[in-house]
């Protein structure tokens, strides 16, 4: 079993609709979990983290984590053809730890 | 705020040719850095990091170096390039030793072996 699952999609959704993405991991010591957006032929840039369980939001994004699923998410509200790109879940178990476990991105397209 | 600056950003070279991308960061003092390799439905694999000058950890075996030579600055190299060696090549870094997790990528490097 992989240490992060993502499925790699694409995600096709129409302009204004909530886009809804998700990651599964393994590792029961993951602590921090990121979501990365990254443009075709850029780099990824870091959206936001979370520690632990909960939900954290910023602006249209919501990122939430289920510790006991094993099983996190990202929303992304009145999406925008400026959001179409692939979204990047990383994860890592303590501070300090330099090793990210990323999954392999999940392509979304938003279409006008 | 800080800037990550990574060249060149495309580069195509023959088989068997040496290698240097550099990456340098602006903004900040004794960042962490990383160097990641990412290959098509492959995803991002961590290829070096390094927590201070002249300290470099390395992740995978293979025909590449790092080097840490000041403390803002992070080199990739290669004596002899592979036609596996491809791909798209992300320098990041973060804040420090605890916040590690919180890794800012360049805008890469586009390695075509031919």
């Amino acid at each position: 079993q992989k240490e992060v699952e993502q499925d790699p999609g694409p995600l096709s959704v129409p302009e204004g609709a909530i886009v809804s993405l998700n990651c599964t991991y393994s590792n029961s010591a993951f602590q921090y979990f990121m979501w990365y957006r990254q443009y075709s032929r850029k780099g990824p840039e870091l959206l936001m983290y979370t520690y632990s369980s909960g939900n954290k939001e910023d602006g249209r994004f919501t990122a939430q984590v289920d510790k006991s699923s094993k099983y996190i998410s990202l929303f992304i509200r009145d999406s925008q053809p400026s959001d179409s790109a692939t979204y990047l879940c990383a994860m890592s178990p303590w501070y300090g730890n330099n090793r990210l476990a990323f999954g392999k991105g999940n392509q979304v397209v938003v279409i006008p | 705020s800080q800037t990550i600056h990574q060249w060149p950003a495309t580069l195509v070279q023959p088989v068997g040719s040496p290698l240097s991308l550099e990456c340098t960061v602006e903004g900040t003092s004794n960042p962490n850095l990383y160097w990641y390799r990412q290959a098509a439905g492959r995803g991002l694999q961590l290829l070096f990091y390094s927590v201070g000058i002249g300290q470099i950890s390395s992740e995978v075996p293979q025909n590449l170096s790092a080097s840490r030579p000041q403390d803002r600055q992070f080199i990739l190299s290669s004596k002899k390039l592979l036609l596996s060696d491809s791909g798209f090549y992300l320098c990041a870094w973060s804040p420090g030793l605890a916040e590690t997790y919180e890794q800012y990528f360049g805008p890469g490097t586009r390695l075509t072996v031919t």
